[in-house]
């Protein structure tokens, strides 16, 4: 158990749609990243966040917004939602900023149908 | 942008047999990291190698690293079934940079008993 917890483990939703996905950091960590992992484009960074501030942005969808509340748990939000956006999202987490090893979540399934 | 690229993105060995795996990356870094990642699970920490360091050893893991050629080398001795996952680089890019912790799109190992 990495101590990183990401709800709902799956999700199946229609096109056009939207879905929040939940991260909870391990305990005392402020760095939390989102990842989006499917089988024609690996892992692909989204978005990096520290003490409730963005620190980096990747190939992040206009569509896909994200934030890091005060209590440090984080919110992935997707909208109109297209089949292709179907795929594994997992959230890390670090104790900093940079320099230090990243501990993932057990990632939300998501399909759209 | 995919930072680190794996080589090979398949191998199979046989139990007892080591394993090597090669991750090439394309800008400046602070570290290099390598993570495991079992079928559909979360990704879980290897190893984390500092720019200035050239090799480090975690029980049966070796990493190398080579700033000059943008290069990074995994080692696994004396495989075993259980090592069986798919393995990844992740580069923490020079502060500034617009993109962190970037994931190769992996080596998947298959260790046969």
């Amino acid at each position: 158990d990495s101590g990183v917890t990401q709800t709902p483990k799956h999700l199946i939703t229609a096109t056009g749609q939207r879905v929040t996905l939940r991260c909870s950091p391990r305990s005392g960590d402020l760095s939390v990243y989102w990842y989006q992992q499917s089988l024609d484009q690996g892992l692909q960074f989204l978005i990096q966040y520290y003490n409730g501030e963005e620190r980096a942005k990747g190939n992040i969808l206009e569509r896909f917004s994200a934030q890091q509340f005060p209590d440090l748990h984080s919110e992935l939000n997707l909208s109109s939602l297209e089949l292709g956006d179907s795929a594994l999202y997992f959230c890390a987490s670090s104790a900093r900023e940079e320099d230090t090893e990243a501990f993932f979540g057990q990632g939300t399934r998501l399909t759209v149908v | 942008s995919q930072q680190g690229e794996e080589d090979p993105q398949a191998l199979s060995i046989q139990e007892g047999e080591n394993a090597t795996m090669n991750c090439s990356y394309k800008t400046s870094i602070n570290n290099l990291q390598w993570y495991r990642q079992n079928s559909g699970r979360g990704l879980v920490h290897l190893i984390l190698i500092r720019s200035n360091e050239r090799e480090k050893h975690s029980g049966r893991l070796r990493v190398t690293l080579d700033t000059s050629k943008k290069s990074s080398s995994l080692l696994i001795t004396a495989s075993r079934a259980a090592d069986t996952a798919s393995y990844f680089c992740a580069t923490d890019a020079i502060k500034g940079g617009s993109e962190k912790l970037v994931f190769g799109k992996g080596t998947k190992l298959t260790v046969n008993p």
